[in-house]
């Protein structure tokens, strides 16, 4: 397909399960974001990765939290031992920065609901 | 630190009406970018329109403008004509930093309902 994929759509998980949640981002896309929403906290980001370059992890919420980018394509993220506060839409996108432009769209996918038991 | 505000839980409006959406932002870099996107109840973020701090011009896009005040911080999104497919969550979005890849920081939204 031409955007950004993500599965599963949904996953329900019991409390202290491992998930890895996988994002498919545009073809050609050098940048790749996650994100999550959930309701008390809105959007936030969680980690983000361009090209070769070491990922910015800055808004990982803890060391439960990880993500890899294989062949600069796709993206995995994984939520070690869930906890009921991990329930939430965790969304991806990618871009394609293009040095002095500044306007670089982020194109999402339409997210996994994550709910954690 | 940087942030945004939209103060505005939820709108209501007719169709054809047009419709003013708040967002005000904090940064204190004199390059920005910021960004509205749409996400109706499919979950997928939709973008909308783009304004660049250095833009001499409100950025437009068919029905959507938006109404740039810099010295306010203001970033508000005008829906003209609205129609019933806006019925929507809407949100306002600032780069976390300057280079344009830099991922980027949300308000909690405004949810537009279109009645017909």
């Amino acid at each position: 397909g031409a955007g950004v994929s993500q599965s599963p759509s949904n996953k329900v998980t019991e409390k202290g399960k491992d998930v890895e949640l996988r994002c498919d981002p545009i073809s050609g896309h050098t940048a790749l974001y996650w994100y999550r929403q959930s309701l008390g906290q809105g959007l936030e980001f969680l980690i983000y990765f361009q090209g070769n370059s070491a990922p910015d992890k800055s808004g990982l919420p803890s060391d439960r939290f990880s993500a890899e980018r294989t062949g600069g394509s796709v993206s995995t993220l994984t939520i070690q031992r869930t906890q009921q506060e991990d329930s939430a839409v965790y969304l991806c996108a990618s871009s394609s920065p293009t040095q002095g432009e500044a306007k670089n769209i982020q194109y999402f996918g339409a997210g996994t609901r994550l709910s954690v038991l | 630190a940087q942030k945004i505000t939209q103060t505005q839980p939820g709108m209501f409006v007719q169709e054809k009406e047009a419709v003013t959406l708040d967002c005000t932002y904090d940064t204190s870099d004199p390059s920005y970018g910021l960004f509205w996107y749409k996400q109706p109840s499919s979950g997928e973020m939709i973008f909308l329109i783009y304004q660049g701090s250095y833009d001499q011009q409100n950025a437009t896009e068919g029905r959507y403008s938006l109404n740039f005040q810099k010295a306010r911080k203001s970033a508000n999104l005008v829906i003209s004509a609205s129609q019933l497919g806006d019925s929507a969550m809407y949100f306002c979005a600032m780069r976390r930093g300057r280079q344009a890849g830099t991922a980027l920081i949300f308000g909690k939204g405004t949810t537009l309902s279109v009645s017909s």
